[in-house]
């Protein structure tokens, strides 16, 4: 059981470019969210998904874009990357109901100069 | 909306002494409160929930955690600390029962420093 795989781990682009980070759960999940992680921050949410085709703002979505085709996969994307968004990015999934709190990847380290 | 409030951005604590990590949270509505734990270059991992019953809670590697209603806290403590303790921990809220209880709201997280 692999339960939430995020890929690439690392990641340096130059400003302008785009890119898509990946996210796959294999627990049957309905919940998945993006969180950015910012020293000092603490996580922030960027944008989620409560099923296959439902998609919605977080507090931090601007710049970025998700969809949600399938149950397992839920990619982000960055349109024309920025300096301030260099970040660490954490993907993150959970059942129905909030009681289990969320899986979270391991996190994509990503870098714009 | 939810929000939390982690009371010391770090702690620096030494082997085998005890600490408590404060976290205070804001809702109007009932939650349920989770502590993460972060160890350098990973994500998190959960270390314990509260959901409903017993306000003391026991999570892994030795950690627990009190719910206090009338203050609004969730504090973390352990009774003896060891060198691998040493990471950042995350108190977060999301609100329990049905309807748009997706987003978990985090703490800015404290920096847990066990040195020997």
């Amino acid at each position: 059981n692999a339960g939430v795989t995020q890929t690439p781990e690392f990641q340096v682009l130059k400003t302008g470019q785009s890119m898509t980070l990946q996210c796959a759960q294999d627990m049957n999940h309905e919940y998945m969210s993006w969180y950015r992680q910012d020293p000092g921050m603490g996580l922030r949410l960027i944008h989620y998904s409560v099923g296959a085709g439902i998609t919605d703002q977080g507090e931090v979505p601007n710049g970025y874009n998700v969809s949600r085709s399938t149950t397992e996969d839920f990619p982000l994307r960055l349109l024309s990357a920025a300096p301030s968004q260099t970040s660490v990015y954490f993907c993150a999934s959970r059942t129905g109901t909030g009681a289990h709190g969320y899986t979270f990847g391991s996190g994509t380290r990503l870098t714009v100069v | 909306a939810q929000s939390v409030t982690q009371l010391d951005s770090q702690v620096p604590v030494f082997e085998e002494a005890p600490v408590e990590l404060r976290c205070n949270y804001s809702s109007s509505v009932s939650v349920y409160l989770f502590w993460y734990v972060q160890y350098p270059n990973q994500g998190l991992q959960l270390l314990l929930k509260y959901l409903s019953g017993s306000t003391l809670v026991k999570g892994i590697n030795g950690f627990e955690a009190e719910f206090n209603k009338s203050q609004t806290s969730f504090h973390l403590r352990k009774p003896s600390v060891h060198i691998s303790d040493t990471a950042e921990y995350f108190c977060a809220v999301t609100l329990s029962g049905g309807g748009s209880n997706y987003k978990l709201t985090f703490g800015k997280g404290t920096l847990l420093t066990v040195n020997p």
